[in-house]
Order: structure tokens, then sequence, then C-alpha cells
């Protein structure tokens, strides 16, 4: 069964705005990783941030962790329609990768 | 290399037959993963490889599944007397240990069972 749960389901936001994506879930982790998944398509690594980490960035990507609240946060800023895709966040609790995914967020960017 | 390739990209079958999916991932990685993807869902773990070693096996991975490595490159996924529940997409990853701990993911094999 999926450890993750992630919020909102889907997003639709015009070109230029901010989007952002939560993720909770349920045990102690190694690291939180966020991927990308354009329509059916295989998964693109976007960002990882490990369990003593709280902020990181990436081009306009930034990614939160609290592990006290077991949460994460995606945000994408000035999206562009190329970003459409579903967004799945993925923990890893053993250290071998077997990660364990959200249900994802669905995210339309519209011109 | 240009990345992890899984073949077929997709497969239509009829309930009760065999299908077999194989998946080449980057050469120098030496660990390779199964995962499968139903419509609407996250991806979930069935199984992986280090090198030909398979080291973990999912619940989910019933007696009708079977995956191989024979000689720690590329690897197979059969499933045996398909059923319409395993529709679904099956990715392959794979990783070079050491190296960011971040999975290469194939485009994935989409199985239809009708």
């Amino acid at each position: 069964s999926q450890q993750g749960e992630e919020d909102p389901q889907a997003l639709s936001i015009q070109e230029g705005e901010n989007a952002t994506m939560n993720c909770s879930y349920k045990t102690s982790i190694n690291n939180l990783q966020w991927y990308r998944q354009n329509s059916g398509r295989g998964l693109v690594h976007l960002i990882l941030i490990r369990s003593n980490e709280r902020e990181k960035h990436s081009g306009r990507l930034r990614v939160t962790l609290d592990t006290s609240k077991k949460s994460s946060s995606l945000l994408i800023t000035a999206s562009r329609a190329a970003d459409t895709a579903s967004y799945f966040c993925a923990t890893d609790n053993t250290g071998f990768q077997k990660l364990v995914f959200g249900t994802g967020t669905r995210l339309l960017v519209s011109p | 290399d240009t990345g992890v390739s899984q073949d077929p990209r997709h497969k239509i079958t009829k309930r009760g037959q065999n299908v077999t999916f194989r998946c080449d991932p980057i050469s120098e990685h030496n660990r390779l993963y199964w995962y499968r993807q139903t419509l609407g869902q996250g991806p979930e773990f069935l199984t992986y490889f280090q090198n030909e070693a398979q080291l973990e096996k999912s619940r989910l991975l019933s007696d009708r599944f079977s995956a191989e490595r024979p000689k720690g490159s590329f690897s197979t996924l059969e499933i045996q007397r398909t059923e319409q529940g395993d529709s679904a997409m099956y990715l392959c990853a794979s990783i070079q240990p050491g190296q960011n701990n971040v999975l290469t993911f194939g485009a994935g094999s989409r199985l239809t069972v009708l």
C-alpha cells in the first residue's frame, strides 16, 4: 500500500503563477524525493531532500521537509505550460531506494 | 548509453496468456528495480536486484510473477496466466549506489489484459 498522500489531487493554474503541492507520509525516512511524470511516461527525478535537511532549492523548485509533521511541500515558481504533469513524492526509509510513492498531484498549467 | 530501456512499450493480451517485459538498465548501474503503477496511482515497489541477485520481493508479487536478471545486466519480468487486475504500467529503474541515491526510470511497459 502507498504511504504518501498528496494534496491537492489536482491543481489548475495560469502560466506565471506559483504551484504548491503537499505530501504527507507515515513513517520515519532517510530521504524524500519528488518526481514528475508526463502522461503515460516514466518518472523523472526532480529533487531529493535528506531527513536532516529542512529546505532545498533547485532552479524554480523549492522543497521543504518537516519531519516532526511528516510532511513535505514542493513549490514550483513562475510555472510554464511545460510543467503540466503529475508530481509524486516518494520516501525511502530503508536506504535501498525501495521508494514508497504518494498518490500524486496532477498539475495543469494553462498558457 | 541513453538511459533505461523497456520493451515492449505497450502489450495487449487476453486473460490467461503469459507476457514478458524486458528492461535494459544503464550499463554501469548494478541495482535494478521493478515497480507497478495502476491508473491514477503512484508506483508501487515489486522487486529489486543487486547484480544478478534478487534481494527483495514485495507481497504484491504473486506466484504468477517472476523476475530475473541472469547476467546482472538486463532483466525480465514475466506474468503467467494474466488477469484483468494485472493491467498496469510496469516501470523499471536502475541506480549505481552512491550516486546521489536517485533512481533513473524507464518509460515503462503498459499492459492491458482483456
